[in-house]
């Protein structure tokens, strides 16, 4: 596609449940880079990978958040036993190079956790 | 202290004026500076990057950098209506953003 695709846009869950974001990076981007944005907020860096290897996953707030990209294309956010304070919108971001600032991001996908 | 700092506002201005918007960042090793600007309900998008001390222009857009006070800030010039948005400052790699300025201009 043309930009970065990221599904489902809107996401409610219940406290307790499992949840599982997708990324769709723009083709040949190298770098892909996920953001969580609480309203009102900046976005705050979770992790970032160059192709399928994931080189800097401190932001990841716990370990109840995992990230992956297996093939270098497709990413997948996962946070399990979702908390109130993971209510947010999380954001994906691809760009050609790591050391380009040029980040493209998707649309976002926001999670609400009753 | 947070590392990349940015005065929340709202910031109001009338249209046609110049809006200044300001950011100082901790780290003294940064090396590359960028303004994303982020309309209500949509993603961040990149308006100007800069990487040197000193003035860029693009446009109406001008970003100025001075790493000794370690300071970077964007002036738009003949601020139009749809220049109504939250501008984010950010820095290095991976990029560490601001909370944003929310920037309105007033027709």
């Amino acid at each position: 596609g043309a930009g970065v695709s990221q599904s489902p846009r809107y996401k409610v869950a219940k406290r307790g449940q499992d949840v599982a974001l997708r990324c769709d990076p723009i083709s040949g981007h190298v770098s892909l880079f996920w953001y969580q944005q609480a309203l009102g907020q900046g976005p705050e860096f979770l992790t970032y990978f160059q192709n399928e290897a994931q080189l800097d996953k401190s932001g990841l707030p716990s370990d109840r958040f995992f990230a992956e990209r297996p093939e270098g294309s497709v990413s997948t956010l996962k946070i399990q036993r979702t908390q109130q304070e993971d209510s947010a919108v999380y954001l994906c971001a691809s760009s050609l190079a790591h050391s380009a600032g040029e980040l493209f991001f998707g649309e976002g996908s926001r999670l609400t956790v009753l | 202290q947070k590392e990349v700092e940015q005065n929340s506002g709202p910031l109001s201005v009338p249209e046609g004026a110049i809006a200044s918007l300001n950011c100082t960042y901790s780290d003294r090793g940064s090396q590359s500076f960028f303004w994303y600007r982020q309309y209500s309900g949509k993603s961040p998008e990149l308006i100007m990057f800069i990487y040197s001390n000193g003035d860029k222009e693009d446009g109406r857009f001008t970003a100025q950098l001075n790493k000794a006070s370690q300071y970077v800030s964007l002036l738009i010039r003949d601020s139009q209506p749809s220049d109504s948005a939250t501008y984010l400052c950010a820095l290095n790699t991976p990029l560490v953003f601001g909370k944003g300025t929310r920037l309105s201009v007033i027709a």
